[in-house]
């Protein structure tokens, strides 16, 4: 059974520039969730996705901005890139996130981006 | 809202010793709870859970067990191995896909 698929793994952009990464969800996953990771904040939630639809979203700017694909894929953007953006990027994938909590979030390998 | 507090690390121990990583949370309602590890270089990993007051989460030998009336879901391990350092990571979820993440504690096991 495939794991989460993250793209890319690495990448390196310029202020003011924009990136989109890119998460496959474990087959049958149908909500997708996105963390950044960063050695002063720690992991923060993003945004939820659950059949195309934001379910959920983090304390961030409107720069960052995500969606959903009907095949369950999600996508995540940051526009006008910062220095403060550079940051582990974990994409998560449960069966349906269900409102208890109790649904196990398996997570990729993250996409690793780094902001000059 | 919700909080997660786990002990600063790292916390350095050697092979066969004894770990504890503690781990506090403040939340509303009944969280379900979670530690996950992280290798270099890796994503998260789903270590154990507990869903509900006194349940006991194990795998790989560790243990950590639900404790309401402390809010606490400490971390334990009888016998570490070097192949167990790693960043540990409490985490709890009200809801849906929202964990809430403690700051991680690096292990380091020496031989």
């Amino acid at each position: 059974k495939a794991g989460v698929t993250q793209t890319p793994r690495y990448l390196i952009k310029t202020r003011g520039q924009q990136v989109t990464l890119s998460c496959s969800p474990i087959s049958g996953h149908r909500s997708v969730s996105w963390y950044q990771q960063t050695p002063g904040q720690g992991l923060q939630f993003l945004f939820e996705y659950f059949s195309e639809t934001q379910r959920n979203k983090g304390n961030f700017p409107g720069r960052f901005s995500g969606r959903q694909f009907s095949n369950s894929r999600s996508e995540m953007n940051v526009s006008t890139l910062e220095l403060g953006d550079s940051a582990l990027y974990l994409c998560a994938s449960s069966f349906d996130g269900g409102a208890s909590g109790a649904n196990v979030l398996t997570f990729g390998a993250g996409s690793r981006l780094t902001v000059l | 809202g919700n909080s997660v507090t786990q002990m600063e690390g790292p916390v350095t121990l050697s092979e066969e010793a004894f770990l504890t990583i503690n781990c506090t949370y403040t939340a509303t309602g009944y969280p379900s709870l979670f530690w996950y590890v992280q290798y270099p270089g890796e994503g998260l990993q789903l270590l154990l859970k507990a869903t509900k007051a006194d349940d006991k989460g194990s795998n790989k030998g560790f243990e950590a067990t639900y404790r309401k009336e402390t809010t606490s879901f400490h971390l334990e391990k009888g016998s570490v191995q070097v192949s167990d350092s790693a960043v540990y990571f409490c985490a709890l979820n009200s809801g849906y896909s929202t964990l809430t993440f403690g700051k991680g504690t690096m292990l380091l096991v020496s031989p």
